[in-house]
């Protein structure tokens, strides 16, 4: 079966500007996951969405902000970007968490 | 709150060697633990899970087993190879609804020939 896609894979974006990460789960999965990986802190926890509503939500700004379609797939979305939001942004899904998540390639951000 | 703690890195090993990477968690009650692999220029990789105490999770040679008594789950791998070179990352899901895992700081790992 098709794992979970992530476009684009490589994004190039001005401060200031806004961005839109998109993520398909696999199919069946309703649960998408996104997080944000930097050298500096890791990999971080954004948000969840199950059945198109967010069910819990990490430490970020109200900069970040997601949202789920019928058919599962996801997009987050950045404004107002900053240096500092340069990362790779991996999108999971699961069908139940205990049973682990399958991630995406993921989709790096660069802002200058 | 969840956290994870993780063996710093990196590591470098000799082909066929031995490999521990040391993992414990702070979580209440008993979470589900995981270990993530990442290649360079890619996503995470689920490489095993435990979701109970003993649990052993195993695959392609890697074993690590769920210990509540230590809050430990320490990575292993009798005999490593070149194409295990790659960072691994220990994680937690809680026993709460919320489909989120906490991950530990990740550790590289580089296996010469």
């Amino acid at each position: 079966k098709a794992g979970v896609t992530q476009t684009p894979r490589y994004l190039i974006k001005t401060r200031g500007q806004q961005v839109t990460l998109s993520c398909s789960p696999i199919s069946g999965h309703r649960s998408v996951s996104w997080y944000q990986q930097t050298p500096g802190q890791g990999l971080q926890f954004l948000f969840e969405y199950f059945s198109e509503t967010q069910r819990n939500k990490g430490n970020f700004p109200g900069r970040f902000s997601g949202r789920q379609f019928s058919n599962s797939r996801s997009e987050m979305n950045v404004s107002t970007l900053e240096l500092g939001d340069s990362a790779l942004y991996l999108c999971a899904s699961t069908l139940s968490g205990e049973y682990g998540y399958t991630f995406g390639s993921g989709t790096r951000l660069t802002v200058v | 709150g969840n956290s994870v703690t993780q063996m710093e890195g990196p590591v470098t090993l000799s082909e066929e060697a031995f490999l521990t990477i040391n993992c414990t968690y702070t979580a209440t009650g008993y979470p589900s633990l995981f270990w993530y692999v990442q290649y360079p220029g890619e996503g995470l990789q689920l490489l095993l899970k435990a979701t109970k105490a003993d649990d052993k999770g195993s695959n392609k040679g890697f074993e690590a087993t769920y210990r509540k008594e230590t809050t430990s789950f320490h990575l292993e791998k009798g005999s490593v190879q070149v194409s295990d070179s790659a960072v691994y990352f220990c994680a937690l899901k809680d026993q709460t609804g919320a489909n989120n895992l906490f991950f530990g700081t990740g550790t590289r790992l580089t296996v010469i020939p």
